[in-house]
Parts: C-alpha cells; structure tokens; sequence
C-alpha cells in the first residue's frame, strides 16, 4: 500500500526565504506527483505535476523535483511572500486514484 | 475557481439526521471523487465514478451512500452518522478516471460537516 510522508510537518518563515518542503512515497511504481495547495476554508489548487519520466517542473517561482527510484520529491518556493502561506500537499498517482501526504503547513510572516 | 461547486459548505447534523452533499462540476468531465479529510490525516479517497458507474468504493461504510446521476453531479447521502465522520468532503474532477501523463483532478472547496 502507498504512504505518502511529508517533512516538516509545518513550517514558519520571514518573507524573503527561499524554502524546501520534503515529500517521500514508499512504492515507486507511479505515474505522476503532484504537489498541490490548499488555503483555510477551500480546496485544493493544482501546482505542479511531474510525470513520472520527468525529474523536475518550473512554474514561476516554484520548482519541483523527482527521484522517483528514491522514492522522494521537494518543492522548493524562491522569495517567500505571505501570500504563499497555505498547506502544500504531495499527492502521487496511480491508475485511478491519488495518494496524499498529511501536507506542511507554511506561515510566511511579513 | 477550479469549476467545481459544492453545496452546502458547511453542515451540522446529529447522528439520527439524514441529509445529502452535492458536488457539480462544469468542466465536461467524465470522473468524479469523493475525499475525506480528517484533521490531522492524509486525504482519504471515499469513491470513484467514471461515466456515472463507480469503480471504486474504498471500504466506506454504509452510512455514506453516493449517487452519480450523470457526469456533471455527484451526490452524497448521509444516515446514522458518528460523531467520528466529522470531516471536510471534498469532491473532486477529471477528465478520465486513468491518471497517467498529466491528467490532474480538480477539487471544490469542500463541505465542512459536524456530526453532534
């Protein structure tokens, strides 16, 4: 069965920090990983997915890789703002079904 | 917006109630979910319809009961809850139910329900 884990466990930063969230899979055989956000009171919004040939996506100032023989993946988050105060999720993908981590929960303080 | 709705946000209800969750996306979708979230626990997968026939039911008790009665709506009747079924439900949409390549599921906002 997949476990997905999630290091730390929560996080609090000073605007201006670059970052690294940790996430690690116990069954290598997926097709994707996903990192996604989720604010207080919604769902959850999409961020990065890495397909399982791929080692590592970009979308502004976020980045996120894959070792999928290690079983672990980070997102890395460049210049910190308060806006990016959420809880990071890491999800990883079978056929049908997504695995997820418990999330980091990141407060950026002004 | 993600394009998916759900209704209502926020729910109490007693363990003898009997109440329902809507879920309706408007992304043309063919599969939908059902999540589980508990504090302080990992999203749980409760269900999978693909086309309106569900595919997976993961061991969810029969107190949740789900209802898919076309692509777009997804339903999720409640009875004789526990106190222990408070929780955020979250559905979620895809395009198909297979997961490789880049396919992503789209998540609503949740309904935040209180079982008393």
């Amino acid at each position: 069965k997949q476990e997905v884990t999630q290091i730390p466990a929560a996080l609090s930063v000073p605007e201006g920090e670059n970052l690294v969230l940790n996430c690690s899979f116990t069954d290598s055989a997926i097709y994707n990983l996903q990192w996604f956000r989720q604010d207080p009171g919604k769902g959850l919004t999409s961020l990065l997915l890495i397909q399982s040939s791929q080692r590592e996506q970009t979308s502004g100032r976020l980045n996120a890789s894959l070792d999928k023989s290690s079983g672990r993946s980070t997102l890395y988050i460049a210049a910190s703002q308060p806006g990016d105060s959420a809880t990071y999720l890491c999800a990883v993908s079978g056929y049908s079904t997504l695995t997820f981590g418990k999330g980091t929960m990141l407060l950026v303080s002004p | 917006e993600t394009g998916v709705t759900q209704t209502p946000r926020h729910l109490v209800m007693g363990m003898t109630n009997k109440k329902s969750l809507k879920c309706e996306q408007h992304l043309g979708h063919n599969a939908m979910y059902w999540y589980k979230q508990s504090a302080k626990k990992p999203l749980e997968l409760m269900f999978v319809y693909n086309f309106k026939e569900q595919t997976e039911n993961n061991s969810v008790p029969s107190r949740f009961s789900p209802e898919c009665p076309n692509s777009s709506h997804l339903f999720l009747h409640l009875h004789t809850l526990q106190p222990e079924d408070s929780a955020l439900y979250l559905c979620a949409s895809s395009s198909t139910v297979g997961l490789a390549g880049e396919e992503t599921q789209y998540f609503g906002p949740g309904t935040r329900l209180l079982v008393l």
